[in-house]
């Protein structure tokens, strides 16, 4: 059974700092990988799809790694801004399967 | 922004009682999924849809029914309303890109249920 970690719950950081929000996953068998935003009280957006042929994928200052073999993906975000604070969260489509499976997010504070 | 809307938005219900919400997409994508959120759980996935009446269970699909009798809609069923259920439910579509078969998600604005 595919289970997805993000680790750390939550994490807040000074604005331009640059950091990572980790993804991990126990079955390598995956289709992809998408990365979500977040904001309080509203759905879920976007951000990021990595196929499982794909090693990283950017868009501006986000930039995903996967590495399948050691079940872990990397949201890299540059030069953090306050409107960057939302909860991050992954999502892997399990090989085989028409669904994806969650983490439990992370929630970022950049303070101004 | 993917053509997703739910209905209704909000919604207050009783113990016991029948509720069913509905998800509405204008992308004609074959894969219609729902989700509930809870703090502390994140995303768990109730019933999925891959195509025209074919649905199956997700990993919380008790005291949930589903039925797609169209592309566009997906409605989602508490057969007997419980407090349990009161949560944050969410609808998402997925479909191939133009790169191939991603599966990629877009997500509804989420339908607020709370069960007294």
């Amino acid at each position: 059974k595919q289970e997805v970690t993000q680790i750390p719950a939550a994490l807040s950081v000074p604005e331009g700092e640059n950091l990572v929000l980790n993804c991990s996953f126990t079955d390598s068998a995956i289709y992809n990988l998408q990365w979500f935003r977040q904001d309080p009280g509203k759905g879920l957006t976007s951000l990021l799809l990595i196929q499982s042929s794909q090693r990283e994928q950017t868009s501006g200052r986000l930039n995903a790694s996967l590495d399948k073999s050691s079940g872990r993906s990397t949201l890299y975000i540059a030069a953090s801004q306050p409107g960057d604070s939302a909860t991050y969260l992954c999502a892997v489509f399990t090989s085989g399967t028409y669904k994806y499976i969650f983490g439990t997010g992370t929630r970022l504070k950049v303070l101004a | 922004d993917a053509g997703i809307t739910q209905s209704p938005r909000h919604k207050v219900t009783e113990t016991g009682t029948p509720v069913t919400l509905r998800c509405h997409q204008t992308e004609n994508h074959r894969y219609m999924y729902w989700y509930r959120q809870d703090p502390g759980h994140g995303l768990r996935l109730i019933h999925y849809s891959y195509g025209v009446k074919d649905t199956d269970k997700g990993e919380v699909s008790d005291g949930y029914s589903v039925s797609r009798s169209k592309t566009e809609d997906f409605l989602l069923t508490l057969e007997s309303a419980t407090s349990s259920q009161t949560s944050v439910y969410f609808c998402a579509i997925s479909e191939s890109g133009s790169a191939g078969i991603t599966y990629e998600q877009y997500f509804g604005p989420g339908t607020r249920l709370t069960v007294t």
